[in-house]
């Protein structure tokens, strides 16, 4: 009952901007757009989230379509310690946090 | 920048043995989680906190699961007699209000012989 689709595996060269997709056509009209890494076997990271107008933070942009069917995540500068498991999670806020497979982004150097 | 803290990193338990693993949650923060992660598979929740009592949990925390916080400042995940297919990677997590990103600890490996 996956909420989400990722593709499973990405490469990015370093230094530039990795472009993670993600699909959530059944999102309803309460569901928050979460992502969050995983960093080999270290605890899940928290990176940004939104309901329905673009975010950005320090670590990376999102962008959520307008009919907020699908969205996706940017980190500009990609570095080798981007290197992770990206996990995109719609969730009511309050909700647990619902893990899938993710998509395991590897930077080239 | 606070963190949450997890005890021990690594522990070896025989089959049937108690084991507690603990967890030092951010200071002000009021919602607590046990998550587990058996190798090579996904993150899954086993059970969240609130307010001294469990407010949800999963199929997988069953009776030979159960959480504290006995000092107002850890949160221990206690598994009463240790099987197998418990060996895995425990995470805690914390966060400050209902809506609130989830922060997470860096795991305790568990591994049941």
């Amino acid at each position: 009952d996956a909420k989400t689709t990722q593709p499973p595996s990405m490469d990015c060269a370093e230094g530039r901007a990795a472009n993670l997709p993600c699909n959530h056509s059944t999102i309803s009209g309460n569901e928050y757009v979460y992502w969050y890494r995983q960093i080999h076997s270290q605890g899940p990271q928290y990176i940004i989230h939104g309901l329905k107008n673009n975010e950005t933070n320090e670590m990376a942009s999102l962008i959520i379509t307008e009919d907020r069917k699908s969205s996706t995540l940017i980190l500009p500068h990609a570095t080798l310690r981007d290197t992770a498991v990206y996990y995109c999670i719609v969730r009511v806020p309050g909700e647990k946090l619902t893990f899938g497979t993710g998509t395991r982004l590897t930077i080239i150097p | 920048e606070p963190e949450v803290t997890q005890t021990p990193s690594h522990q070896v338990t025989q089959m049937g043995q108690e084991v507690i693993l603990r967890c030092v949650p951010i200071s002000n923060h009021l919602y607590f989680y046990w998550y587990r992660q058996i190798l090579g598979q996904k993150v899954e929740f086993l059970v969240s906190f609130y307010n001294n009592e469990i407010s949800e949990k999963s199929e997988i925390f069953d009776d030979q699961f159960s959480v504290e916080r006995p000092d107002g400042s850890n949160f221990t995940l206690k598994i009463r007699s240790t099987k197998l297919e418990d060996s895995a990677m425990y995470f805690c997590a914390s966060n400050r209000g209902f809506t609130g990103e989830l922060f997470f600890g860096e795991g305790s490996r568990l591994t049941v012989l």
